[in-house]
């Protein structure tokens, strides 16, 4: 199932620098997307979402936007600080049920 | 902040033995929701509740697993006859509309 895809496995970014994680998905039926953050031995916490009638959403330092005739979403994280090193999944939803996720990416913030 | 918790953290199983994971999900939360998690694989969801009663469900959510909340608090996910591929984390969400809320899941472990 590669209805949402997250290639980059890992990305690394200089503390107080912006981390940009991308992902892309196939299935046009798709009206709501999320990012939750995951660190080891814990479940996903829910980060910021974003609707398809919008093509941006900001929550403090978290920015998605979304390009919906490329099918292609990211998650802009400025300024980056060491605590959010952690691993960021992509998620999406249709009709507001159950969610697909991405493989995740591996975000390490240096100090 | 209310939270959803998950008991046990961690169960160790033998294989063909039942196993009954519990969920304590937030109080006004409508939507009920099971993910598992095999190690290095995506976040994939098994079943949703609502309104006491499965409103979708994976392929994998066969006849082995079963979904019940009981009391209007306790929401249980049961494996009847555990197999060594049933090892996972396994994570409980819910949500009043789009957004979930994971709890941090429990590991089973089949021996």
């Amino acid at each position: 199932d590669q209805q949402v895809k997250q290639n980059s496995p890992s990305l690394s970014v200089q503390e107080g620098r912006i981390s940009i994680l991308n992902c892309d998905y196939t299935n046009s039926m798709f009206d709501y997307f999320l990012w939750y953050k995951k660190y080891p031995a814990e479940g996903p916490t829910f980060l910021i979402s974003i609707s398809s009638i919008k093509d941006k959403n900001e929550d403090g330092r978290f920015t998605v936007f979304l390009n919906k005739s490329a099918k292609h979403l990211s998650l802009h994280i400025v300024p980056s600080q060491p605590g959010d090193s952690a691993v960021y999944f992509c998620a999406a939803s249709a009709g507001g049920n159950k969610l697909v996720f991405g493989a995740g990416t591996i975000l390490r913030v240096k100090s | 902040e209310p939270e959803v918790t998950q008991t046990p953290s961690h169960q160790v199983t033998q294989m063909g033995q039942e196993v009954i994971l519990r969920c304590v999900p937030i109080s006004n939360h409508l939507y009920f929701y099971w993910y598992r998690q095999i190690l290095g694989q995506k976040v994939e969801f098994l079943v949703s509740f609502y309104n006491n009663e499965i409103s979708e469900k994976s392929e994998i959510f066969d006849d082995q697993f079963s979904v019940e909340r009981p009391d209007g608090s306790n929401f249980t996910l049961k494996i009847r006859s555990t197999k060594l591929e049933d090892s996972a984390m396994y994570f409980c969400a819910g949500s009043t509309r789009d957004e979930q809320y994971f709890g941090p899941g429990t590991r089973l472990t089949v021996t």
